[in-house]
């Protein structure tokens, strides 16, 4: 099976813009979790999505959004980028919400200038 | 103050050797604890998932032990390669209405020949 794939791997934004990352999760996985790394701050959890509804939210602000589609895919979204949110965004997939595994794709290098 | 403690923060060994890594926490209502490894660059990948019931599992040359009592846990690994350098990080999962994750700082990890 193909691992938690995650697109684009960087990118480079400018204060204000607004920005879109993708994963695609493990075939068959259904919930797919969000999270923020940065060396300050170490690994934070944005939110989680299930059969496309997200059934779980860190404490981050309103800026940073994401959704579900049909097949699993997921999307976040960080509208008016600050130079704070410069970070790896990771992803992870896992078959079930509760006391499953987490599979963790390569993340996605945002840096906001 | 952060639910999660690791410690040390960092440590040097001589490949060949043994080490133990620790995570204290004060989360509750206690789920599960899971430890993960990051590769420098890359996603983490899980190690072990330890539920209340459990005080010890192994995967390979790692072994996670639990307190669920005193809310400790250790990390050990056996017979150190190069390839165990890579950062450990502790996730302390808590479930009332629904999950909420807590993290540890990590503690990185350079094996040297």
């Amino acid at each position: 099976k193909a691992g938690v794939t995650q697109t684009p791997r960087y990118l480079i934004k400018t204060r204000g813009q607004q920005v879109t990352l993708s994963c695609s999760p493990i075939s068959g996985h259904r919930s797919v979790s969000w999270y923020q790394q940065t060396p300050g701050q170490g690994l934070q959890f944005l939110f989680e999505y299930f059969s496309e509804t997200q059934r779980n939210k860190g404490n981050f602000p309103g800026r940073f959004s994401g959704r579900q589609f049909s097949n699993s895919r997921s999307e976040m979204n960080v509208s008016t980028l600050e130079l704070g949110d410069s970070a790896l965004y990771l992803c992870a997939s896992s078959p079930d919400r509760g006391l499953y595994e987490q599979y963790f794709g390569p993340g996605t290098r945002l840096t906001v200038t | 103050k952060n639910q999660v403690e690791q410690s040390p923060q960092s440590l040097i060994i001589l490949e060949g050797k043994n080490c133990t890594l620790q995570c204290n926490y004060t989360v509750s209502p206690f789920s599960n604890l899971r430890w993960y490894k990051q590769d420098t660059g890359r996603g983490p990948v899980s190690l072990t998932i330890m539920t209340f019931s459990e005080n010890t599992k192994s995967n390979g040359r790692y072994t996670a032990t639990l307190d669920a009592d005193t809310k400790q846990s250790s990390l050990h690994i056996t017979a150190s390669q190069l390839s165990d350098s890579a950062s450990y990080i502790c996730v302390v999962i808590a479930r009332s209405n629904d999950y909420k994750l807590s993290f540890g700082a990590g503690t990185t990890v350079t094996v040297r020949a």
